[in-house]
């Protein structure tokens, strides 16, 4: 299985460029999220989705949108890179169902973005 | 905002110490707390899920518990080994958001041979 997959991987832009964040997932999972990873801040929230058609702000979400236009690809944009927006970005898929063993959260092996 | 905390930030070990850490979290509308292992260069891990108070989770070298009453949570590795050299997270879900994961900023691990 596939599992979650990012695409690019790697991609630098220059300041002021638009570029997507591809993010599928075959794991017929409800929940999708995309994440940022900075030193020393952990893992950040800009949105997520809890269904397809369905997408919700998270912890930063200012110079990002998404859709989530078919429930297994969540598509992460950047309308007007900036240089903070330099960072590598994680997206992830979860099942909404409950189980004895809970439902753990997926990630893909995330997008090294850098803005010049 | 959400706090889940994570304490310490970093940990130095030798081979072969055991060693914890904790994480905090609102005691309050408490649902689940997940922990993720997370190596340099790859995707975070799942470790373990827990749901219930006083859940105790087992793999290996590493357990887990969990206090949802007074909100902390501590995950332990006996017997460190270099491979265990990684960055521990751990996430609370709430239950009025259950579809959204609250991530602490991780511990740090590095075990020296």
């Amino acid at each position: 299985n596939a599992g979650v997959t990012q695409t690019p991987k790697f991609r630098v832009l220059k300041t002021g460029q638009s570029m997507t964040l591809l993010c599928a997932q075959d794991m017929n999972h409800e929940y999708m999220y995309w994440y940022r990873q900075d030193p020393g801040m952990g893992l950040r929230l800009i949105h997520y989705s809890v269904g397809e058609g369905t997408t919700a702000k998270g912890e930063v979400p200012d110079g990002y949108n998404v859709s989530r236009l078919k429930k297994q690809n969540f598509l992460l944009g950047l309308e007007s890179a900036a240089p903070s927006q330099t960072s590598v970005y994680f997206c992830a898929s979860r099942s909404d169902r409950d189980s004895l063993s809970g439902n753990t959260i997926y990630f893909g092996e995330g997008s090294w973005l850098t803005v010049v | 905002i959400l706090n889940v905390e994570q304490s310490p930030q970093s940990l130095h070990v030798q081979e072969g110490d055991s060693t914890n850490f904790t994480c905090s979290f609102p005691s309050s509308n408490f649902y689940a707390l997940h922990w993720y292992r997370w190596e340099t260069a790859k995707s975070p891990e799942a470790l373990f899920v827990m749901t219930l108070n006083g859940d105790e989770k087992k793999k290996g070298r590493i357990s887990a518990t969990l206090n949802t009453k007074e909100g902390y949570s501590y995950l332990y590795i006996k017997g460190s080994q270099p491979e265990d050299s990684a960055t521990y997270l751990c996430a609370f879900v709430r239950g009025s958001t259950l579809g959204r994961l609250y991530f602490g900023r991780g511990t740090q691990l590095t075990v020296w041979p």
